[in-house]
């Protein structure tokens, strides 16, 4: 139990589907993180929060929408997603973004698009 | 480009040593993590190097060289349950990590 967790743990949709995963941290942190893992990949980072604001979106398709509503919260907005964004999911947090802390990773949301 | 190059697989005896290296190329250098991650659960923190050589915790150390741009994990009378995979990260020159692909360590009996 690493102080994150994330909900669905498995998913499963359609390309014209829209779903939601949630991330909620428990560790006081202020930056929260989401992550893309594919198969013999390294991992792809997607956003950056820090203090609610977004401070990164590394070229992410707009299919994908992120949301920081508190600085405990993080959700990731699917919608019309590709059968390529089938991945593990992580939501990850730490102390603060581009600082030298440590990232604490949550268990992942296994998505497949079907 | 950045680049973080870390065997694919590796195989193990259980009681037995193993070492997984991983060499790293990025837009500067401020630290090195080690992280653990069993199949379908979160990567956890392991260890992080930010000074040249050894660091040392229980049956895991993890090594820096920085002029070298390398780093090894060993562990030591490993066990079964270190089965996973064990992912390198460099943080660089603007505090983003890059991430190796992973190495998926076997242990068997």
């Amino acid at each position: 139990e690493t102080g994150v967790t994330q909900t669905p743990r498995h998913l499963v949709m359609g390309m014209t589907n829209k779903k939601s995963l949630k991330c909620e941290q428990h560790l006081g942190h202020n930056a929260m993180y989401w992550y893309k893992q594919s198969a013999k990949k390294p991992l792809e980072l997607m956003f950056v929060y820090n203090f609610k604001e977004q401070t990164e979106n590394n070229s992410v398709p707009s299919r994908f929408s992120p949301e920081c509503p508190n600085s405990s919260h993080l959700f990731l907005h699917l919608h019309t997603l590709q059968p390529e964004d089938s991945a593990l999911y992580l939501c990850a947090s730490s102390q603060r973004a581009g600082e030298a802390d440590t990232q604490y990773f949550g268990p992942g949301t296994r998505l497949t698009v079907l | 480009g950045q680049n973080i190059d870390q065997p694919t697989e590796m195989t193990a005896t259980e009681g037995a040593i193993v070492q997984i290296n991983c060499t790293y190329q990025t837009s500067g250098f401020n630290g090195l993590f080690w992280y653990q991650q069993h199949a379908g659960e979160a990567p956890t923190f392991l260890s992080y190097n930010v000074l040249d050589g050894l660091e040392e915790k229980g049956r895991f150390s993890s090594f820096l060289s920085r002029s070298k741009g390398y780093s090894y994990l060993l562990l030591k009378e490993l066990q079964m349950k270190d089965s996973a995979s064990y992912l390198c990260a460099v943080r660089d020159s603007n505090y983003q990590l890059i991430w190796g692909a992973g190495t998926k360590l076997i242990i068997k009996p």
